[in-house]
């Protein structure tokens, strides 16, 4: 079956720290997305990549970056943190072909 | 650019009443349409979808027909139960752009006994 592991349910930060989530997927899959899912917004896609070391901007990416050094794992970093990132984040996983995505279970930061 | 709109919730139903949840849409050419289903706790998941103009997706008792000459696809179900509670998001698959999806609000649906 299919799976898209986020490395933390939970996480709590202070302003300014340095912040990675993490996503790992076990299906050999090209291309990752992460997304940040905020009440009356649904979700809005940050940054993705198709393949190992390339990314592309989504929607959102300004105060974000991202990192794809293997297939399986897609990270996402918050370079300074602020308090209007504390949000829900959402990684997917889907096949290059016609195939819809599969998400994870999402992390909720807070920043303080 | 590409949009998504969604009926407001919370939407409140007895057990067994018939749903609605209201989904249209903003794209240009033919673009593939989802809805997508995210129970407490969990990350979301695939609950049906339609690649062409008047085709019906369904699922778990669930339906939604594409309709392209009123940008719609509206999410229906006969008989709601307890378990349906959930938040539902309606997406579309943006044309000439691989795998990204356009979301709309989501519509969080309680049922009650």
């Amino acid at each position: 079956d299919v799976k898209v592991t986020q490395s933390s349910r939970y996480l709590v930060k202070r302003t300014g720290e340095k912040v990675f989530l993490e996503c790992v997927q076990d299906m050999d899959h090209e291309n990752m997305f992460w997304y940040r899912q905020d009440p009356g917004l649904g979700l809005r896609l940050i940054y993705f990549s198709y393949d190992v070391k390339m990314k592309e901007k989504g929607d959102i990416p300004e105060g974000y970056s991202v990192s794809r050094e293997k297939k399986e794992r897609f990270s996402l970093i918050l370079e300074s943190a602020s308090t209007n990132q504390t949000s829900m984040y959402l990684c997917a996983s889907t096949s290059s072909s016609n195939q819809p995505q599969h998400f994870g279970d999402g992390t909720r930061l807070s920043i303080l | 650019g590409d949009s998504v709109t969604q009926m407001e919730g919370p939407v409140t139903l007895s057990e067994e009443a018939f749903l609605t949840i209201n989904c249209t849409y903003t794209a240009t050419g033919y673009p593939s349409l989802f809805w997508y289903v995210q129970y407490p706790g969990e990350g979301l998941q695939l609950l049906l979808k339609a690649t062409k103009a008047d085709d019906k997706g369904s699922n778990k008792g669930f339906e939604a027909t594409y309709r392209k000459e009123t940008t719609s696809f509206h999410l229906e179900k006969g008989s709601v139960q307890v378990s349906d509670s959930a938040v539902y998001f309606c997406a579309l698959r943006r044309n000439n752009a691989g795998n990204m999806l356009t979301f709309g609000g989501g519509t969080r649906l309680m049922v009650k006994p």
